[in-house]
């Protein structure tokens, strides 16, 4: 069965500053997604970026990017330029596919993120 | 456009009380889910539905049942609350096909089963 981990319960950043959340899952697929989450206090789920396994390049959005190594099995999340509003829980996902029929999502326990002003 | 809503935001039960958690969507997704989510966990899969007319276990059905109703409705029922059952429950949605692989959440009920 597929497994996420995120092994930072916590991690905590400057503000403007660089911070790299970290993630490795297991699995014996070759082809998968894999998708960083925002949940700010709201608690609304947020897509923050998306990775498909079979694309070498890692996927960018603005501000974040991933460090996808298919090997390693790791997938790090980087938020570059830290603002206030980056302070949420954060969770790695996986997801096997393509196929109709894979449907579940495979989540890690999250890792907080605290912006220091 | 809502996206995906829920109903309602907040509910505390007593052991042995039933109630049936809503949610709707109007992105004309195919899919629907319904997570709960504990402390210090990820979101764990109850059931899902893949298309209108079918539904599915996820990984933690036991001590709830839904009803996908329609397309853009998929209800979660709690028949006899127990306290294990106190947790955040997400609905969330998605198409199917080459696009089918991201997941709209709704806002979450807060549940607290006393």
């Amino acid at each position: 069965a597929q497994t996420v981990t995120q092994s930072q319960p916590e991690m905590s950043v400057q503000e403007a500053e660089t911070v790299t959340l970290s993630c490795t899952y297991d699995t014996s697929e070759s082809d998968y997604y894999l998708f960083w989450y925002k949940q700010p206090p709201s608690r609304q789920m947020i897509l923050v970026i998306r990775q498909e396994a079979y694309k070498q390049q890692n996927a960018t959005e603005n501000r974040f990017s991933v460090n996808f190594q298919k090997a390693a099995k790791s997938f790090s999340l980087k938020i570059s330029d830290s603002q206030l509003g980056d302070a949420a829980m954060y969770f790695c996902a996986y997801k096997r596919g393509p196929g109709d029929s894979n449907y579940q999502l495979i989540w890690g326990a999250g890792t907080k993120l605290i912006i220091k002003p | 456009n809502a996206g995906v809503t829920q109903t309602p935001k907040f509910q505390v039960l007593k052991t042995g009380q039933s109630m049936t958690l809503q949610c709707a969507q109007d992105m004309n997704h195919n899919s629907m889910y319904w997570y709960r989510q504990d402390p210090g966990m990820g979101l764990r899969l109850i059931y899902y539905s893949a298309s209108e007319g079918t539904t599915d276990k996820g990984e933690v059905p036991n001590g709830y049942n839904v009803s996908r109703l329609n397309k853009r409705e998929f209800s979660l029922r709690l028949e006899s609350a127990a306290p294990s059952q106190t947790s955040v429950y997400f609905c969330a949605s998605s198409t199917t096909g080459a696009r089918g692989n991201e997941q709209f959440f709704g806002p979450g009920t807060r549940l607290t089963v006393l």
